[in-house]
């Protein structure tokens, strides 16, 4: 079976602060990887995607890193943001269809 | 991207009655996926329709519990059947793009009491 974990499941930090999230999965022979945010009671927004080949993804003040041998992806957070508050979630795939999706964390920023 | 909509965004049913959940997408795809997020927990993959063809169900779900249909390129149903309240979830319809980068409905929120 395929898992994924994420850690911490949750998170608090204040208005302003750089923060980083982590993704590991029990096996390194992924197609891509992928980072979701969801609010509330809401559906998934795709934040980035990693290709199998690549090492990091960057969009605006997110960056996403990915090391396959180790089972690992960070997605970094730069000057986090009020409206950054909702739960994040990685997904991986090994088909480059299903995704297996890890357990979230739940970030909170205080103004 | 894809836009997907998905019909109701919620719902409270009684228990032992059906739900049928529509999704919607704006351009012609092979593949559409359900997704089940129960409270508080993470995304589990009830199946995959393929048009043409019968779902491909994951381990854990049956046909008889969730039908799925899949007349078109753009179109899919997924049926919750004789509901009990461990169904209450989140059902979330999915459809990967050329980029390998998954898109998903904004969901549907069902209570059943």
């Amino acid at each position: 079976k395929q898992e994924v974990t994420q850690i911490p499941a949750a998170l608090s930090v204040p208005e302003g602060e750089n923060l980083v999230l982590n993704c590991s999965f029990t096996d390194s022979a992924i197609y891509n990887l992928q980072w979701f945010r969801q609010d509330p009671g809401k559906g998934l927004t795709s934040l980035l995607l990693i290709q199998s080949s690549q090492r990091e993804q960057t969009s605006g003040r997110l960056n996403a890193s990915l090391d396959k041998s180790s089972g690992r992806s960070t997605l970094y957070i730069a000057a986090s943001q009020p409206g950054d508050s909702a739960t994040y979630l990685c997904a991986v795939s090994y088909t480059g269809n299903q995704f297996y999706f890890g357990t979230g964390t739940s970030l909170t920023v205080i103004p | 991207s894809a836009v997907i909509s998905q019909k109701p965004s919620r719902d409270i049913c009684q228990r032992g009655t059906s739900l049928t959940i529509q999704c919607q997408v704006d351009s012609q795809v092979t593949m559409m996926f359900w997704y089940r997020q129960q409270p508080g927990q993470s995304l589990t993959l009830i199946a995959t329709a393929n048009q043409g063809s019968e779902a491909t169900y994951e381990s854990g779900f049956v046909i008889d519990k969730f039908p799925i249909s899949r007349p078109n390129l753009t179109f899919s149903t997924l049926t919750v059947s004789n509901m009990s309240p461990e169904d209450s979830s989140i059902y979330l319809c999915s459809v990967p793009q050329a980029s390998g980068e998954q898109y998903f409905g904004p969901g549907t929120r069902l209570t059943v009491t």
